[in-house]
This record gives C-alpha cells, structure tokens and sequence, in this order.
C-alpha cells in the first residue's frame, strides 16, 4: 500500500503571504493526486486533481504540482478563508489513501 | 446542484448494528462510482468503502472489511453502508462522495469531487 505524508504538519501564515505545502507518495502515484481542503464542521472540498488541474470554482491563488511522489500546493496570497486544513490524496493505486493533512493557520 | 445527503448515523452500542444511507440528487446516480470515507473525532479522512455504477466491484479497507457492507439501488438513487459488529474505534463523521474520473494524458485522473454534509457515528457503552 501507498503511504501518503504531508509537511508540515502546521503551517502560521499571514494573510496576504504565499504558503506552500508538501505532500510526498511512498512510491510514484503518476499525476494521480488530488487536494482538499476543510474547514471545521465541514465537508471536504475538491481543490485540485490530476495534481495540477484546478476543479470548478476553485480560485486561480490555488495551484499544484509534481509528479511522481513529491507534490506541491500553492496559494499564492492567503485570504481569510484559506485557513483551513489541506489533505492530499493518491489515486493511483487501491486503497486512495488521504496524508495526514497540514493545518494552516493565521500567523 | 448535485447533493449527497447522509442519514442513518447515532450512538450504538459495541458490537451492534448502523445502516448508513446517503440520497443523491442533480447528477444520474447510475453513471457515477461512490466512496464512503470517515473522519474520527480530531483525526485525518479515511477512505472506507468503493463501490462501482453498476455494484459489481467493491474494495473495503481493510479496518472494515468483513464487518461493512457498502451497496447501492441505482433506482432509488441512494448508497448504503451496512456497518456491522461496530467497535469504538469506528466512531466517526461518515461522508459518502462522488468519484470523478478526468481524462488525462496517460489515462484517467480520480478525485472525490462532491461529497456529503457527513453523518456522525458514535460507538459506545
């Protein structure tokens, strides 16, 4: 099985400042990795898929990338509403694990 | 508007029985895969349960497997869980969520792009 680890586990950002978050595969995963975010008492929300693609309505400050197993997220200016919690997820092989997740809070 | 709706979720007792249900809307239910995936109290997601549009390809986690039983009624536009022989440790928020498969470059790409508001399962004495 595919492990998934996410650094770092907390991530103090102020508004307005770029945050970069990591996500690493145990072995390669291709492009299949997804990113979610959620905020508490919430559902998760698809952000990114195909590691780089942006889903429907997601704003253009969140991006991804890699491949293989090191992936990034990016949200190049924080607003208010992007503290939150991040999960990455591998879709390559079964099971679909979720990393552990990086808190981002406000500095 | 795609809308998941969970329902059946409450306290039980170790060792008992939930029936998990999650009614979906605004999307044709039989075209699409669906997970069930649980948050434990201040934890991380977890992946559960995989069924396929037609029902006739399953994956459970191995934490669950032989104790749940995922199932759909494409008619009725609904995904169940049947959670059997329940354990504290399975004590949870339970989502289902929609698979979306993506065409990619070599392939396809999944992603879980619609989920539910999540029922909450608690297991306890």
């Amino acid at each position: 099985e595919i492990v998934m680890t996410q650094s770092p586990a907390t991530l103090s950002v102020s508004p307005g400042e770029r945050a970069t978050l990591s996500c690493r595969a145990s072995q390669s995963v291709s492009s299949n990795l997804a990113w979610y975010q959620q905020k508490p008492g919430q559902a998760p929300r698809l952000l990114i898929y195909g590691a780089s693609t942006r889903a429907t309505g997601i704003p253009a400050r969140f991006s991804g990338s890699g491949s293989g197993t090191e992936f990034t997220l990016t949200i190049s200016s924080l607003q208010s509403e992007d503290f939150a919690v991040y999960y990455c997820q591998q879709y390559n092989n079964w099971p679909p694990r979720f990393g552990p997740g990086t808190k981002v809070d406000i500095k | 508007e795609v809308q998941l709706v969970e329902s059946g979720g409450g306290l039980v007792q170790p060792g008992g029985s939930l029936r998990l249900s999650c009614a979906a809307s605004g999307f044709t239910f039989s075209s699409y895969e669906m997970n069930w995936v649980r948050q434990a109290p201040g934890k991380g997601l977890e992946w559960v349960s995989y069924i396929s549009s037609s029902g006739s390809t399953i994956y459970y986690a191995d934490s669950v497997k032989g104790r749940f039983t995922i199932s759909r009624d494409n008619a009725k536009n609904s995904l169940y869980l049947q959670m059997n022989s329940l354990r504290a440790e399975d004590t949870a928020v339970y989502y289902c969520a929609r698979v979306a498969p993506t065409p990619g470059s070599s392939g396809y790409y999944y992603s879980d792009d619609y989920w539910g508001q999540g029922t909450l399962v608690t297991v306890s004495s």
